[in-house]
Order: structure tokens, then C-alpha cells, then sequence
């Protein structure tokens, strides 16, 4: 059972647009969610986090909103920027998972020049 | 310092082998991580370790043997691997258990 699901394996955008990533979940428990970006052959970097007492968070050209009802965060990248290709996990936790992490399956994204 | 170093980068072994991956991370986090994550996979926790003490293990095989010496370092050691067992095996740490990952770069494991 898969409780943090990404729906879109690959993502492409131009350059300059704006890059939404989304990510469901279904275990109504979690209340931190965090997003990574993986490049390849390099371990995940932590992106930007969002608490379940907020419906939005912002960091620079990353934003990432949570709608608690529909189960849904997304991450909005804008403007993208070639170097933002990567592949993005979204992870989830709770405060009685002793705070492990559960990751999506995670989303390529492309920008295009 | 805020990076997790991991070594060796890449290991190719045999499966009577035995070696060991080692993680070490400078600060001051006290809970320790090993992930696996297959290529298109998400990574899936196999140990963590907080203040030294082993605190979870995800029904992870005997051939592979966590040890955290200390605060900053992490070592997987592993026996009589399968091909299976192939993998990026990922390091990580954070201020406390639960708090936000660091992750190191990553051992490439081929298990032929």
C-alpha cells in the first residue's frame, strides 16, 4: 500500500515557466511533509518542508501548499531553471512513526532551455 | 561542516565477500539513517540509530550488520550478499530523530 503516491514519473517545463509538482497521500496521520531533489548519482538534498498547521510555505522560487481535505501538496518552482532538473521526492511523516520518512516514488523533472 | 560523507563511492563484491560501507557526518546530528533505493525507486529505510542505539530495524536481512561506533560515524557491514541486494545504499543524519535528513552522496553496491 502505497500511502505517498506521485503520480507523474516525468515532468518536462521551459525554461522561465512555472514547475508544479504534485503528491497525494492517504494516511490521514501524517502532518509534516517534506520535499528532496535527487540528481543523479548524488544522494537526495532536502528542499523545503510544510507542517500540517500551515496550508503554505515559501522559500525563494520554491513554494510548496497543502490542502489537508483533498490529501494533495504540491510544489511550485518558479521561474524554473535548467538547473532544477531533477527528480523530486515528496516524503511524508508523523510525530508516532518516530518521524520516519515515507517517499513518494518521485517526479523527473526536465526545464528545457 | 555540513555534509555527510560517505565511502567507499562505488564497491563491486562477490557474494562470499564481506565489506563494510562507511557514513560519518560532523554535525552533531544524533540520529544516523542506511537507506536502500533500487534506480526509479523511492529510498527505503533499512536502520536508524539515535544517540548510538539502534532504534528501528525494517525486518532488514542478517547479511546486513549496522554498527554506529559513535556519534559521527555509521558503519553497514555486509556478508554473503545476493544480486538482489545491488543498490544505492544511502547514508543520512539528522538533529534528532525525526528531524529533517542530510543525505550523503550514496554507495553504488554490485553484488555479482
Amino acid at each position: 500500500d502505497q500511502q505517498v503516491k506521485q503520480n507523474s514519473p516525468s515532468l518536462s517545463v521551459q525554461e522561465g515557466r512555472i514547475s508544479i509538482l504534485n503528491c497525494d497521500y492517504t494516511n490521514s496521520m501524517f502532518d509534516y511533509f517534506l520535499w528532496y531533489k535527487k540528481y543523479p548519482a548524488e544522494g537526495p538534498t532536502f528542499l523545503i518542508s510544510i507542517s500540517s498547521i500551515k496550508d503554505k510555505n515559501e522559500d525563494g522560487r520554491f513554494t510548496v501548499f497543502l490542502n489537508k481535505s483533498a490529501k494533495h501538496l504540491s510544489l511550485h518552482i518558479v521561474p524554473s531553471q535548467p538547473g532544477d532538473s531533477a527528480v523530486y521526492f515528496c516524503a511524508a511523516t508523523f510525530s508516532g512513526s518516530a518521524r520516519q520518512l515515507t517517499f513518494g516514488s518521485g517526479t523527473q523533472l526536465t526545464v528545457l532551455p | 561542516d555540513t555534509e555527510v560523507t560517505q565511502t567507499p563511492k562505488h564497491l563491486v563484491m562477490g557474494m562470499t565477500n564481506k565489506k563494510s560501507l562507511k557514513c560519518e557526518q560532523h554535525m552533531g546530528h544524533r540520529a544516523m539513517y542506511w537507506y536502500k533505493q533500487k534506480a526509479k525507486k523511492p529510498p527505503e529505510l533499512m536502520f536508524v540509530y539515535s544517540y548510538e542505539k539502534l532504534s528501528i530495524n525494517e525486518s532488514v536481512p542478517s547479511r546486513f550488520s549496522p554498527e554506529c561506533p559513535n556519534s559521527s560515524l555509521l558503519n553497514l557491514h555486509l556478508h554473503a550478499l545476493q544480486p538482489e541486494d545491488s543498490a544505492l545504499y544511502l547514508c543520512a543524519s539528522s538533529p534528532y530523530l525525526g528531524g529533517e535528513l542530510f543525505f550523503g552522496e550514496g554507495s553504488r553496491l554490485t553484488v555479482l
